[in-house]
């Protein structure tokens, strides 16, 4: 079974913080992805990487960054938090051409910027 | 027009009914779609993919394909209450390497 956790829930902080948010897989996926998802926009995707130390913009990179210095770990930073990078988070991974580029999502962590 | 477009809904269906869910999409070079289901403050999980024009069946769940028409669906027999979720449609485009594209969600509620 496919497992991908996320370091937290549930998190809130302040405007200004510097915010980690930690993924990680244990199925040697090539590929992850962080995603925000927010009510009525869909899943919208921020950073991935395909592979250790690679990593391209996704669609909403601003205020972002990421870090994937091990293959099973996918970290999203934000340097300084703002409100409206209050979200639910989820973390997904694959592995290029299994089932088509199947993506298992990890439970998500929902972040409140206050 | 959005890349890939789901009707948002809710969708509301009684129990033991079909239901019966829509997704088009914009880029003809799409190769793969995925339905995933997500209940409220979970995260998606695969119901089913499919990538040749037709029908594929998983239980109660039917995805169907057509390419021409740039469209697929997802049909759920015999709905039950813990059907009710938002179902996602996510299709993989031949530009866009290993990344999903996914519409924006189509809520799903089934009455007893």
């Amino acid at each position: 079974d496919v497992k991908v956790t996320q370091s937290s829930r549930y998190l809130v902080k302040r405007t200004g913080e510097k915010v980690f948010l930690e993924c990680v897989q244990d199925m040697d996926h090539e590929n992850m992805f962080w995603y925000r998802q927010d009510p009525g926009l869909g899943l919208r995707l921020i950073y991935f990487s395909y592979d250790v130390k690679m990593k391209e913009k996704g669609d909403i990179p601003e205020g972002y960054s990421v870090s994937r210095e091990k293959k099973e770990r996918f970290s999203l930073i934000l340097e300084s938090a703002s409100t409206n990078q209050t979200s639910m988070y989820l973390c997904a991974s694959t592995r290029p051409g299994f089932r088509h580029n199947e993506q298992f999502f990890g439970p998500g962590t929902r972040l409140t910027v206050l | 027009q959005k890349e890939v477009e789901q009707n948002s809904g809710p969708l509301s269906v009684p129990e033991g009914a079909i239901a019966s869910l829509n997704c088009t999409y914009s880029d003809r070079g799409s190769q793969s779609f995925f339905w995933y289901r997500q209940y409220s403050g979970k995260s998606p999980e695969l119901i089913m993919f499919i990538y040749s024009n037709g029908d594929k069946e998983d239980g109660r769940f039917t995805a169907q394909l057509n390419k021409a028409s740039q469209y697929v669906s997802l049909l759920i027999r015999d709905s039950q209450p813990s059907d009710s979720a938002t179902y996602l449609c996510a299709v993989n485009r031949l530009a866009a390497g290993n990344k999903l594209t996914f519409g924006g969600g189509t809520r799903v509620l089934v009455k007893p």
